[in-house]
C-alpha cells in the first residue's frame, strides 16, 4: 500500500487565486511528520512547510498553510494568492520515527504539477 | 548560512564504471540522507547517516554505498553502473531534532551511457 498518496497529477490555477493540493498518508506510527516540498524545473527540493503528528494547530508559513486532518489522515497544502513563480512540482512527504525513535527517512508521494496561469 | 552543497552537479559515466558523489550539509547539521529521483520510480530513499554511522537504509542493491566523515560531509558511491542508475541524486541534511526539517541540495544529475 502507498504510504503517501497524491491523487492530482496536475493542477491549474489562475494567478492570485488559492489552490489546494491533496495528500493522504498511511502509517501506524503515532509519531510522524508531514512535509511539503516544491521542486522547480531546476531540480532542487525547496522545503515549504512541516506538520508534526502531535501539533495541535495547522502549520502556516506565509502563503502556505497545511490543512491537517489527523482522523482522515490527510495533509493538504493550501497556497493562497498564487503567483507565476509557484509553477512547479509539489511533493508531500512523511517521516516516521519507527520503534527505535532514532531513524528517520522521508517517504514521498508521486507529486502534483502545478501550473499558474495569467 | 550556506545551504546544502553537492558536487558535481552533472556527471556522465559509462556502464560498468563507478562514481562518487559528494554532499556538504548545512553547518551544524549532523544527519545526511540520500535520495534517488527517476521519472519511473519517483523519489526513493537510499540511506541516512548520522555521526558517521548509517542509521537507515532503503531497498537498493549493495552497489550503492555511502559514508559520512567527522565533519558531517557525506559521500555516496555507486559501483558497476547500470543504465537504470541514471537519475537525479539528492542529498538532504537536518539537525535531527524531533521537528527537524530536511533541507535538500541542488542534486547531482547522473547519466549512464
Amino acid at each position: 500500500a502507498q504510504k503517501i498518496t497524491q491523487t492530482q497529477p496536475g493542477m491549474f490555477v489562475q494567478e492570485k487565486e488559492a489552490v489546494t493540493l491533496d495528500c493522504t498518508y498511511d502509517t501506524s506510527d503515532p509519531s510522524y511528520g508531514l512535509f511539503w516540498y516544491k521542486q522547480p524545473s531546476s531540480g532542487e527540493m525547496i522545503f515549504l512547510i512541516y506538520q508534526g503528528s502531535y501539533d495541535q494547530q495547522n502549520a502556516t508559513e506565509g502563503r502556505y498553510s497545511l490543512n491537517f486532518q489527523k482522523a482522515r489522515k490527510s495533509a493538504n497544502l493550501v497556497i493562497s494568492a498564487s503567483q507565476l513563480g509557484d509553477s512547479a512540482m509539489y511533493f508531500c512527504a512523511m517521516r516516521e520515527r519507527g520503534v527505535t525513535g532514532t531513524a528517520s527517512k522521508l517517504t514521498f508521494g508521486t507529486g502534483t504539477r502545478l501550473q499558474v496561469t495569467l | 548560512k550556506a545551504g546544502v552543497t553537492q558536487t558535481p552537479r552533472y556527471l556522465i559515466k559509462t556502464r560498468g564504471q563507478q562514481v562518487t558523489l559528494s554532499c556538504s550539509p548545512i553547518s551544524g547539521h549532523r544527519s545526511v540522507s540520500w535520495y534517488q529521483q527517476t521519472p519511473g520510480q519517483g523519489l526513493q530513499f537510499l540511506f541516512e547517516y548520522f555521526s558517521e554511522t548509517q542509521r537507515n537504509k532503503g531497498n537498493f542493491p549493495g552497489r550503492f554505498s555511502g559514508r559520512q566523515f567527522s565533519n558531517s560531509r557525506s559521500e555516496m558511491n555507486v559501483s558497476t553502473l547500470e543504465l537504470g542508475d541514471s537519475a537525479l541524486y539528492l542529498c538532504a541534511s537536518s539537525l535531527d531534532s524531533r521537528r527537524s526539517e530536511q533541507y535538500f541540495g541542488p542534486g547531482t544529475r547522473l547519466t549512464v551511457t
